[in-house]
């Protein structure tokens, strides 16, 4: 059973330029989680998905974030127009249910130039 | 507001020493308390799940209490080794997401 996925890893993007950023669930995982770590911060939650509904999102910036987990395929967290303030690492997690235990991805980090 | 707050933020020990690595949090309706362990430019390894109605959990030299009335969380490390050099993160799980501390950064020196 493979482990939470995204891609890319490593992601770079010059300012003003979109980012999307890809998360694959553990199998059998309907809900999936946005985490964000800026550099010297700790972890902080930014959406919380379930297939086709956005559940909780009182963590994402309210412009130029987006996040989204359809039917099929994997969870989509798209930044517009990148600033360099959102050099970070990006986790995504999942759980079969809500409230279990998390299981993190690697991490997509965003560099911004 | 929930809050989780990890003391000392950084720690430095000798080989082979006992340790043990705090975690408050402010929200007494926790679902579950979880430490994770971060290495430098990777994701995150789940060390220990507690839930709400435990006391404790162990995982080989691991173990990890939580005491809800009092809000804390402590992680014991036993016989630490150069491969525990980590940083080591506390979270607290409520309906929905999971609150970070900032983290301890640990370093076993050999």
């Amino acid at each position: 059973n493979a482990g939470v996925m995204q891609n890319p890893r490593h992601l770079v993007r010059r300012r003003g330029q979109e980012a999307r950023l890809r998360c694959s669930p553990m199998k059998g995982h309907s809900h999936v989680y946005w985490y964000r770590q800026l550099p010297e911060e700790g972890l902080k939650f930014m959406v919380y998905l379930q297939k086709e509904n956005i559940i909780d999102e009182s963590g994402m910036p309210k412009e130029r974030f987006s996040a989204e987990f359809p039917k099929e395929g994997p969870s989509i967290l798209r930044i517009q127009q990148v600033v360099r303030g959102d050099s970070a690492a990006y986790f995504c997690a999942s759980s079969p249910e809500g409230p279990y235990e998390q299981y993190f991805g690697p991490g997509t980090r965003l560099t911004v130039t | 507001k929930q809050e989780v707050t990890q003391i000392p933020a950084a720690l430095s020990v000798p080989e082979g020493e006992n340790l043990v690595l705090n975690c408050s949090f402010t929200d007494s309706a926790i679902y579950n308390l979880q430490w994770f362990r971060q290495d430098p430019g990777k994701g995150l390894t789940s060390l220990l799940l507690i839930q709400s109605s435990q006391r404790e959990q162990t995982s080989g030299r691991l173990n990890a209490s939580l005491d809800k009335s009092s809000g804390r969380s402590t992680l014991y490390i036993a016989a630490s080794q150069p491969g525990d050099s980590a940083t080591y993160l506390c979270s607290q799980g409520g309906s929905e997401k999971l609150v970070f501390g900032k983290g301890t950064k640990l370093t076993v020196n050999p």
